[in-house]
């Protein structure tokens, strides 16, 4: 089952701050944050694990309620080049196996 | 390291065609998996293996037959292409599970 997100865009001017949050209705291992550039493959950001640990970008942060399922990904200080759809991937046990499946992104546009 | 390649970059086929996508990759991952994206629907998980071997089905498994010979490669087969199945079709590969999570550049498909 997809994970939620939201806001499904956000428009932000250079320097702002935006969070984009993500819920699901597994019990989660992990959250993944990708982005994706138009025509571009989707890159890997950071990844949140159950008991606390992260691995990921150094300016950008995140946060994973394991309780509530939930994660946000925290963009302060914004770029021009943080524009791009953010997806997040919730990893969870099914049939056995540990299962990544994502939501359907948030359209991030930064502006000068 | 090439990383995860695919082949073909593009692909037009007629209603009823069968063709197989490939995937490779060369970092001894042991999952991979195919997603495939649509507008506003974002990335959603159609078949992902963890080792060779053993597969199993995503989100959106209906119309599309896989299986892993190697850990290097996992091929994904349309037997009766339909003009539902038009999409850009990523690969993505990952040590393990609870691990980053590298894509491929995708293939786009055009079924006519």
């Amino acid at each position: 089952q997809q994970p939620v997100q939201s806001p499904q865009a956000v428009i932000l001017r250079e320097g702002e701050d935006a969070v984009i949050n993500c819920s699901s209705s597994k019990a989660l291992y992990s959250v993944h944050w990708y982005r994706q550039k138009h025509g571009e493959a989707p890159v890997f950001l950071m990844i949140l694990l159950k008991g606390g640990e992260q691995k990921g970008h150094e300016k950008i942060s995140a946060s994973f309620n394991e309780k509530k399922q939930q994660s946000s990904l925290y963009l302060t200080a914004s770029q021009l080049s943080y524009s791009g759809t953010y997806f997040c991937g919730t990893e969870y046990f099914a049939t056995g196996f540990q299962k990544l499946v994502f939501g359907t992104g948030t359209r991030l546009l930064v502006s000068p | 390291n090439a990383g995860v390649t695919q082949t073909p970059k593009f692909q037009v086929l007629k209603t009823g065609q069968s063709m197989t996508l490939q995937c490779a990759q060369d970092m001894n991952h042991e999952y991979m998996s195919w997603y495939r994206q649509d507008p506003g629907m974002g990335l959603r998980l159609i078949h992902y293996s963890v080792g060779a071997g053993i597969t199993d089905q995503g989100e959106v498994p209906n119309g599309y037959n896989v299986s892993r010979s190697t850990t290097e490669d996992f091929p994904l087969r349309l037997l009766s292409a339909a003009p539902s199945q038009t999409s850009v079709y990523f690969c993505a590969s990952r040590r393990t599970g609870l691990e980053t999570q590298y894509f491929g550049p995708g293939t786009r498909l055009l079924v006519l």
